[in-house]
């Protein structure tokens, strides 16, 4: 069975220009997640998918942020204009279900540094 | 509000050690969900095991154990025999119960295991 993929795996972009990363996930996975973690932390929620309705978005900086998973299965999540404080490693998880009990996949992640 | 403590931040064995990783959680559900991720330096979050809150049998997989204790709130990790392919930054993780749970992380231990 295929893992989560993500592209690009790295990207290195100037503060104030835009930038865009693409997640699909495990085929049948109805949940979708977008988490950043900075160097030295654990991983941070910053948008949840349920099919393609958005089930939380709490923590996503709408101002610069914006994720869709247009047709339920793979997401694209976009930063503009992004800060210095964007440096992160960007995760795309998925799970068969919301609910609290179904263990999170994870993709390799895209590592952005914004210079 | 849920939160995960993982107290240590780095621990360094040789190897063929044993190794506990702890992990203490907060949440006032009655009905909760404890994980363990392994991150390798390739950067992709494993799923190593969960537990619900209802089962408090320790668990054994390998030279993988777990003891969770609800009357310390702690779920720690012990590695046995460890060999450098363990070298990876663990994370410990809290869902509640009921859709639409957020996955809580500790910010992780760095563990180094030296030949």
């Amino acid at each position: 069975e295929a893992g989560v993929a993500q592209s690009p795996r790295y990207k290195i972009i100037e503060k104030r220009q835009s930038v865009a990363f693409w997640c699909n996930p495990i085929s049948g996975h109805a949940t979708l997640y977008w988490y950043q973690q900075i160097l030295g932390q654990g991983p941070k929620l910053l948008i949840q998918f349920q099919n393609n309705g958005v089930v939380d978005d709490s923590q996503l900086p709408k101002d610069r942020f914006s994720a869709e998973r247009l047709k339920g299965v793979d997401s694209t999540l976009k930063i503009q204009p992004a800060k210095l404080e964007d440096s992160a490693v960007y995760l795309c998880a998925s799970s068969l279900g919301s609910a609290g009990s179904y263990e999170q996949y994870f993709g390799p992640g895209t590592r952005l540094t914004v210079t | 509000a849920q939160k995960v403590t993982q107290a240590q931040t780095e621990i360094s064995v040789v190897e063929k050690e044993d190794v506990t990783l702890d992990c203490v959680y907060e949440t006032r559900d009655t009905t909760y969900y404890l994980f363990w991720y392994k991150q390798p330096p390739s950067g992709e979050l494993v799923f190593l095991i969960r537990r619900n809150s209802f089962d408090e049998q320790n668990e054994i997989s390998g030279r993988y154990s777990w003891n969770f204790q609800k009357s310390t709130s702690s779920f720690n990790f012990t590695i046995t025999a460890s060999q450098v392919v363990d070298s990876a930054v663990y994370f410990c993780a809290l869902s509640e119960a009921g859709a639409n749970s957020k996955l809580t992380f500790g910010k992780g231990i760095t563990l180094s295991v030296r030949p």
